[in-house]
């Protein structure tokens, strides 16, 4: 997973606190991913973002959660007031500028594992 | 949200073995991806396949793209003790940016 840094990579909060997810992309990609996994399961898409841009944030939960890539600097994933059910395994993927048709994978971090006590 | 369904959903083989496993969904892809998740760890890309009918390997490795683009099926032959862990699959269609992920293989080997 070189190339795709999160950090950190264990989080503890207690409820209510405020957790900030960090992840910066490969050099050369401008697109920025983050999904979710609960334990024992998939990867659930959250939110894609180009630089100062949200793309897609289809699969953010309505309250709570935002997202941005600002400029300069790494994306951040931001977590609000959290809850026990906040708990899972956050990552991050990137990719670069798709041109035409060309398809390109997804290239992850190693992840940040958020716990909520 | 969509999700692609994978099967089987956990195995145990012996060292040695060749495994099979397979992802279906109801859309078409014009690109399929298989990952590999160690415990712990991020997903790491395994192979790509781009064109219906694709065959393609990596070392023990070889995954397919199938003809309707609604499944994939990726094999691995002499399985060994370190290729334990979750087997993705991930579709995406031309136009779109996103990639849906399957819901996992767990692999378990024994040695």
């Amino acid at each position: 997973n070189a190339g795709v840094m999160q950090n950190p990579r264990h989080l503890v909060r207690r409820r209510g606190q405020e957790a900030r997810l960090r992840c910066s992309p490969m050099k050369g990609h401008s697109h920025v991913y983050w999904y979710r996994q609960l334990p024992e399961e998939g990867l659930k898409f959250m939110v894609y973002l180009q630089k100062e841009n949200i793309i897609d944030e289809s699969g953010m939960p309505k309250e709570r959660f935002s997202a941005e890539f600002p400029k300069e600097g790494p994306s951040i994933l931001r977590i609000q007031q959290v809850v026990r059910g906040d708990s899972a395994a956050y990552f991050c993927a990137s990719s670069p500028q798709l041109q035409g048709n060309e398809a390109y994978g997804y290239t992850f971090g190693s992840g940040t594992r958020l716990t909520v006590v | 949200g969509q999700q692609l369904n994978q099967s089987p959903q956990s195995m145990f083989i012996q060292e040695g073995e060749d495994v099979s496993m397979n992802c279906t969904s109801s859309s078409i892809f014009n690109t399929w991806l298989w990952y590999k998740q160690d415990p712990g760890e991020g997903p790491v890309l395994l192979i790509a396949l781009y064109k219906a009918g694709e065959l393609t390997s990596n070392g023990r490795l070889t995954a397919q793209f199938g003809i309707t683009r609604k499944d994939s099926f990726l094999n691995i032959s002499a399985s060994i003790p370190s290729d334990v862990g979750i087997y993705f699959c991930a579709g995406r269609d031309s136009g779109t940016y996103k990639y849906i992920f399957g819901t996992g293989t767990r692999l378990k080997v024994l040695a």
